[in-house]
């Protein structure tokens, strides 16, 4: 079975500076995708970036990136120029991508809080 | 275009009572999933359609709860003789087959 930790419960930076997330996971299989969501008090999940694990370089959206590290089973989120937008909790997750295997698996998420 | 979109935003229900929670997905996306989110936890997967069939259902905590898609697109989670345990978010997404799941807004349920 596969698992995903995020060790940081709350985080808080202030505007306009680079913030870290992180993330570890745990499986036995070699194909599979990494996500990182963005959850604002709406509730409604928005994904803020993805990484597939047989790609070396690391996936960047804009003020985005990751930190992708296969073997030691790490992916952390940077958050750069940061926006009070950005306040909001943020999951880590993991797909495995072998067919009929479609379950989304979370960690329990990092509250981020953007200081003016 | 539209998103996905779940029914009702929130319910509050006794316990014991059944209630029903639906989901709209986003149209043409032939897969649908539904997930639970327990206060200040990650989302928890219960079911997942491709079609009008449930593909993997291994996450439904118990037989009190069952999910229908008919008609290969609304899906309703059904939960039968509610329990304050129950009280959660449910989340729904939907995607292209393989493809990124989106999500809905969730409906928070709420068992007094």
């Amino acid at each position: 079975a596969q698992t995903v930790t995020q060790s940081q419960p709350e985080m808080s930076v202030q505007e306009a500076e680079t913030v870290t997330l992180s993330c570890t996971y745990d499986t036995s299989e070699s194909n599979y995708y990494l996500f990182w969501y963005k959850q604002p008090p709406s509730r409604q999940m928005i994904l803020v970036i993805r990484q597939e694990a047989y790609k070396q370089q690391n996936a960047t959206e804009n003020r985005f990136s990751v930190n992708f590290q296969k073997a030691a089973k790490s992916f952390s989120l940077k958050i750069s120029d940061s926006q009070l937008g950005d306040t909001a909790m943020y999951f880590c997750a993991f797909i495995n991508t072998n067919f009929g295997n479609e379950k989304l698996t979370f960690g329990t998420g990092t509250r981020l809080t953007i200081i003016p | 275009g539209a998103g996905v979109s779940q029914t009702p935003s929130n319910k509050v229900t006794e316990k014991g009572k059944y209630v029903e929670l639906r989901c709209d997905p986003i149209s043409g996306h032939t897969a649908l999933y539904w997930y639970r989110q327990s206060l200040g936890q990650g989302p928890e997967f219960l079911i997942y359609f491709q079609g009008t069939g449930a593909a993997d259902d291994s996450g439904l905590p118990n037989d009190r709860f069952f999910a229908v898609r008919p008609e290969g697109s609304v899906s309703t989670l059904k939960i039968q003789r509610t329990e304050r345990g129950d009280s959660a978010v449910y989340l729904c997404a939907s995607s292209v087959s393989s493809g990124e799941q989106f999500f809905g807004p969730g409906t928070r349920l709420t068992v007094l």
